[in-house]
């Protein structure tokens, strides 16, 4: 695609819910990074995929959190027994290769109650 | 201390000033920079890229990196309104994949 797609916007689910959320990276691009940002903070990294392998999760805070990338393409990002501090922006990005500046997505808002 | 500090603002300017936005780091491996633009509600969007010391322009934005101070800035000319948004300034970390983001500033621009 002309850009990267996230799905959905937004989310709002209740605590201890389970939540998955959608990466649609540009076409060609074999990079793909998760990042969370929360209000009034710089987005922080979470995983990164080469191809269909995470070459580093070392962001993702804890063992409710996984990301897969079966194909090498669309990712999605899992969050198990949802909590109140998950709540923030997740956002996605690709790019070609490494030493490349990304380009992200949206964003899915997500809103844990 | 954060590895990327940058002053949270808001910063309000009148429209046609010229506009300063900085950040301070202090890791210097991987020094390579970028500032992101972010409207509300939406993802960052990447402005500019450099990794040399010295100023590189690009329309009305002129990205400046002073190695010696770990000292990076972004100046906007002609501000427009249209120019509002946050503005983050990034850095690779410990590798050249993973970005470490300021917490970005705010800034209003009124016609």
């Amino acid at each position: 695609g002309a850009g990267v797609s996230q799905t959905p916007s937004n989310k709002v689910t209740e605590k201890g819910k389970y939540v998955e959320l959608r990466c649609d990276p540009i076409s060609g691009h074999t990079a793909l990074y998760w990042y969370r940002q929360s209000l009034g903070q710089g987005p922080e990294f979470l995983i990164y995929f080469q191809g269909t392998g995470a070459a580093d999760d070392s962001g993702l805070p804890n063992d409710r959190f996984f990301a897969v990338r079966p194909e090498g393409s669309v990712s999605t990002l899992k969050i198990q027994r949802t909590e109140r501090g998950d709540s923030a922006m997740y956002l996605c990005a690709s790019s070609s290769g490494q030493g490349y500046g990304y380009t992200f997505g949206s964003g899915t808002r997500l809103t844990v109650v | 201390q954060k590895e990327v500090e940058q002053d949270p603002g808001p910063l309000s300017v009148p429209e046609g000033a010229i506009v300063s936005l900085n950040c301070t780091y202090s890791n210097s491996a991987f020094q390579y920079f970028m500032w992101y633009r972010q409207y509300s509600r939406k993802g960052p969007e990447l402005l500019m890229y450099t990794y040399s010391s010295g100023n590189k322009e690009d329309g009305r934005f002129t990205a400046q990196v002073d190695k010696s101070s770990k000292y990076i800035s972004l100046f906007i000319r002609d501000s427009q309104p249209s120019d509002s948004a946050t503005y983050l300034c990034a850095k690779w970390g410990d590798s050249s994949y993973k970005l470490i983001f300021g917490s970005g500033t705010r800034l209003l621009v009124r016609p």
